[in-house]
């Protein structure tokens, strides 16, 4: 139990163009999902966390306009990178948990995004 | 502010066994978790400890001292398997977890 998938798992794209990555929880219901991005032998970066129904909430120094993400139902958000630029090219990892306190993320298998 | 302090690195030999700490400062706390993490993929969960502890699963155990922001992760009969980073990630009080750059472990036969 506690699957959760993402698509595609991987993206190369031309500078300039909108790239989505969805999330899915497969076997559960997700209260919330989280939105990461990892560089290269760095920690993870936490970009965003969403309630389904409601706006994300973006964590300091992420452009929500640029970086928009949808939570429409308890089983998918989606990740979109507008404009997309070669710095933009990262392994964006989603994460969902069923419940506020206490509750483990699971996570997705990642999207590696490259941008030309 | 918030910070985790983990080895960088360790290296250790197949079947043996390894001890990664982490100590950790956080705004509120909410029990903290160990990941595993694969070169090109996302985390794994291994534990969570919320009260002060050794917890045991299989071969890997996890232990926390709340009054010290002190937690380690102890592997037993290491495989080359094994030969990932570990993250240790407590959660604060908006349970919101902490993430570190981790420790990369490698296991050498």
């Amino acid at each position: 139990g506690a699957v959760v998938s993402q698509h595609p798992s991987w993206v190369i794209c031309k500078s300039g163009t909108s790239v989505k990555i969805e999330c899915r929880s497969l076997d559960f219901q997700a209260t919330t999902m989280f939105w990461y991005r990892q560089f290269p032998k760095q920690s993870l970066m936490l970009m965003a966390t969403s309630n389904e129904g409601s706006k994300a909430t973006y964590e300091q120094g992420v452009e929500k306009d640029k970086f928009l993400i949808n939570h429409a139902s308890l089983t998918l958000s989606t990740l979109t990178v507008t404009s997309a630029h070669p710095e933009d090219s990262s392994f964006y990892i989603c994460s969902a948990s069923v419940g506020r306190e206490n509750n483990e993320q699971f996570f997705g298998p990642g999207t590696r995004l490259t941008v030309l | 502010g918030q910070n985790i302090d983990q080895p960088t690195e360790m290296t250790a030999t197949e079947g043996a066994i390894v001890q990664i700490n982490c100590t950790y400062q956080t705004s509120g706390f909410n029990g903290l978790f160990w990941y595993q993490q694969h070169a090109g993929e996302a985390p794994t969960f291994l534990s969570y400890n919320v009260l002060d502890g050794l917890e045991e699963k299989g071969r890997f155990s996890s232990f926390l001292s709340r009054s010290k922001g002190y937690s380690y992760l102890l592997l037993k009969e290491l495989q080359m398997k094994d030969s990932a980073s570990y993250l240790c990630a407590p959660m604060d009080s908006n349970y919101q977890l902490i993430w570190g750059a981790g420790t990369k472990l490698i296991i050498k036969p």
